[in-house]
């Protein structure tokens, strides 16, 4: 089945504690991308890949790191989280192609107290 | 980079025939318009995609003006199963433009 595919759904952490938040497509997607989803604001992109080592900044980059070493796999890294990353995670991917629709992942619910 | 102008909220009834109309001003040549949907708790999902003129598929239609400046999403006799988060999303994403603006969404409310 073609997915996108974040583990975990549900993190709880504290203040400080680098974590990584995965991603996996298995559809030979170039591009990927992460957003965050917070009441009100709707989705903003924090980065994006075009395709393998290619990355960029998106709109709300400050505090996230990420790697495209490979072209099936995107994670999200916190170096140091704090309580404002506090969100609702989504990575999706496409093709490299115009119009190509954006496949989205369930999700991962951040909690950084 | 086309941003987007919605609707907060709409609400509706079942059976009835629901448009949201999305405003992109400065939408590029190269760009087409996409509604996705999103349920709570989960990642939004792909409705319907088009560049000009009207799109139709079996979930909803998609009409665009000429001067693509706005466009509306179409569902017909809408269901509760219909309540959702609609976000309008217009850009060249995938071809040479990564950034991609999502805006705030609809939140489309069915009540029965």
């Amino acid at each position: 089945e073609a997915q996108v595919t974040q583990n975990p759904r549900y993190l709880i952490t504290v203040t400080g504690k680098k974590l990584t938040v995965t991603c996996s497509q298995n559809m030979n997607h170039e591009y990927m991308s992460w957003y965050r989803q917070d009441p009100g604001l709707g989705l903003r992109q924090i980065y994006y890949s075009m395709n393998v080592e290619v990355t960029d900044k998106g709109d709300v980059p400050e505090g996230y790191k990420v790697s495209r070493k490979e072209k099936r796999n995107f994670p999200l890294i916190l170096e140091s989280p704090s309580p404002n990353q506090t969100s609702l995670y989504f990575c999706a991917s496409s093709l490299a192609k115009t119009n190509s629709p954006l496949h989205f992942g369930n999700g991962t619910r951040l909690t950084v107290t | 980079l086309a941003k987007t102008t919605q609707p907060i909220s709409m609400d509706s009834y079942e059976g009835q025939e629901v448009n949201i109309t999305c405003s992109h001003n400065n939408i590029a040549t190269n760009d087409y318009i996409t509604w996705y949907q999103q349920f709570p708790s989960q990642g939004p999902r792909f409705i319907i995609q088009g560049y000009k003129t009207k799109v139709t598929n079996e979930v909803a239609s998609l009409f665009i003006p000429a001067d693509r400046k706005s466009s509306t999403l179409s569902l017909p006799r809408v269901s509760l199963s219909d309540t959702a988060v609609y976000y309008c999303l217009v850009g060249d994403y995938g071809g040479s433009q990564g950034n991609l603006i999502f805006g705030k969404g609809t939140k489309l409310s069915v009540k029965p």
